[in-house]
């Protein structure tokens, strides 16, 4: 069975300081994509930032960044210049294959607050 | 491009009852996908359904059941509800099948079982 692990159930940071979320998988897969989704105190979940396996380079999308260590099966989330929007639950998701269909498998989840 | 819409957004039924939830996707994505998210058992996968046929399932008894009509629509269905099945209900729609797609979330349906 494939895992998502999310060691960090809350945390909580200064405004403007720097944040790092982590998140472990376990896969035997090679090719595969990994997401970050945030989800702010009652809206809807949003795409953060998507990670192909494939891919060495790390992705980034304005102030989040990840750092993808394949052969660790690791995926962390950087959050640099934290802002008071970023205050979510933050979910680490793998889309798990069986027999070729894909289903999203999501982490526990870890509630970021930014502090004014 | 409208959101994905979820109806109803909030819903009391009592033990025994069955609930039908509704989820219009994203105009021209044809992959729904349905979660159920309780504070105990975080976010669990249901079932994918893509041009009208499941695709995947999760580890659900079978009172929990779904259907994606011609226009990419879907339903879910719970049957003989218990209190366990308290909980947020998410769609998710994308594109096409496939695990690099991005899924588009709805706000949800918060289902309370008495």
């Amino acid at each position: 069975a494939q895992t998502v692990t999310q060691s960090q159930p809350e945390m909580s940071v200064q405004e403007a300081e720097t944040v790092t979320l982590s998140c472990t998988y376990d896969t035997s897969e090679n090719n595969y994509y990994l997401f970050w989704y945030k989800q702010p105190p009652s809206r809807q979940m949003i795409l953060v930032i998507r990670q192909e396996a494939y891919k060495q380079q790390n992705a980034t999308e304005n102030r989040f960044s990840v750092n993808f260590q394949k052969a660790a099966k690791s995926f962390s989330l950087k959050i640099s210049d934290s802002q008071l929007g970023d205050t979510a639950m933050y979910f680490c998701a793998f889309p798990e294959s069986n027999f070729g269909n894909e289903k999203l498998t999501f982490g526990t989840g870890t509630r970021l607050t930014i502090i004014p | 491009k409208a959101g994905v819409t979820q109806t109803p957004r909030y819903l009391i039924k009592t033990r025994g009852q069955q609930v039908t939830l509704s989820c219009s996707p994203i105009s021209g994505h044809r992959s729904v996908s349905w979660y159920q998210q309780t504070p105990g058992q975080g976010l669990q996968f249901l079932f994918e359904y893509f041009s009208e046929t499941q695709r995947n399932k999760g580890n659900f008894p079978g009172r929990f059941s779904g259907r994606q009509f011609s226009n990419s629509r879907s339903e879910m269905n719970v049957s003989t509800l218990e209190l366990g099945d308290s909980a947020l209900y998410l769609c998710a729609s994308k594109l096409s099948a496939g695990g690099s797609y991005e899924q588009y979330f709805g706000p949800g349906t918060r289902l309370t079982v008495t």
